[in-house]
């Protein structure tokens, strides 16, 4: 079963814009997760928070963890065409080392 | 990060058949997984691949279905016995190297017709 409900489920932007995405889960977590697969095919980790921290940067992404209110955010900073992808957050709620991973979010960047 | 090959990357199959998915992994990992992920859905973890010992399935998910072999580190088997058109899937291999993070094969989809 699902641990993450992610939203919106879809989004559509232009380049340059910004994306944000929800994650919200149920359980107590250890740390959550953000992956990207492109067209279904393998999925690539992006960035990995722990239930500690609140807030990470990676290049052009940011992503917070609330735990107080079980929910998470990716933000995507000026978007490319190349970021069109589906995003999961997934979270260690299975176990150690094995993830939980949420509904996703598809995201279109537009030329 | 590790690398992980997996193959078939596609196959068309027909109904009451089985097949045997090969993951690969150029570095060594800790822990292996198998994930199923349907049509337009999210990822379903199948199990946790052992070495050397019988793996460990997740609820919905028994042996006698999806067999699961990981007689070393580096290399594990996945085989989707007796076919139908419900199991037509993206199977994915992941390896963690016990930081956390999961690396994950290209996945291998699976038509059953």
């Amino acid at each position: 079963s699902q641990q993450g409900e992610e939203d919106p489920q879809a989004l559509s932007i232009q380049e340059g814009e910004n994306a944000t995405m929800n994650c919200s889960y149920k359980t107590s977590i250890n740390n959550l997760q953000w992956y990207r697969q492109n067209s279904g095919r393998g999925l690539v980790h992006l960035i990995l928070i722990r239930s500690n921290e609140r807030e990470k940067h990676s290049g052009r992404l940011r992503v917070t963890l609330d735990t107080s209110k079980k929910s998470s955010s990716l933000l995507i900073t000026a978007s490319r065409a190349a970021d069109t992808a589906s995003y999961f957050c997934a979270t260690d709620a299975g176990g150690f080392q094995k993830l939980v991973f949420g509904t996703g979010t598809r995201l279109l960047v537009s030329p | 990060s590790a690398v992980i090959s997996q193959k078939p990357s596609r196959d068309i199959c027909q109904r009451g058949t089985s097949l045997t998915i090969q993951c690969q992994v150029d570095s060594q990992v800790t822990m292996m997984f198998w994930y199923r992920q349907q049509p337009g859905q999210s990822l379903t973890l199948i199990a946790t691949a052992n070495q050397g010992s019988e793996a460990t399935y997740e609820s919905g998910f028994v042996i006698d279905k999806f067999p699961i072999s990981r007689p070393n580190l580096t290399f594990s088997t996945l085989t989707v016995s007796n076919m139908s058109p419900e199991d037509s899937s993206i199977y994915l291999c992941s390896g963690t190297p016990g930081t956390g993070e999961l690396f994950f094969g290209e996945g291998s989809r699976l038509t059953v017709l």
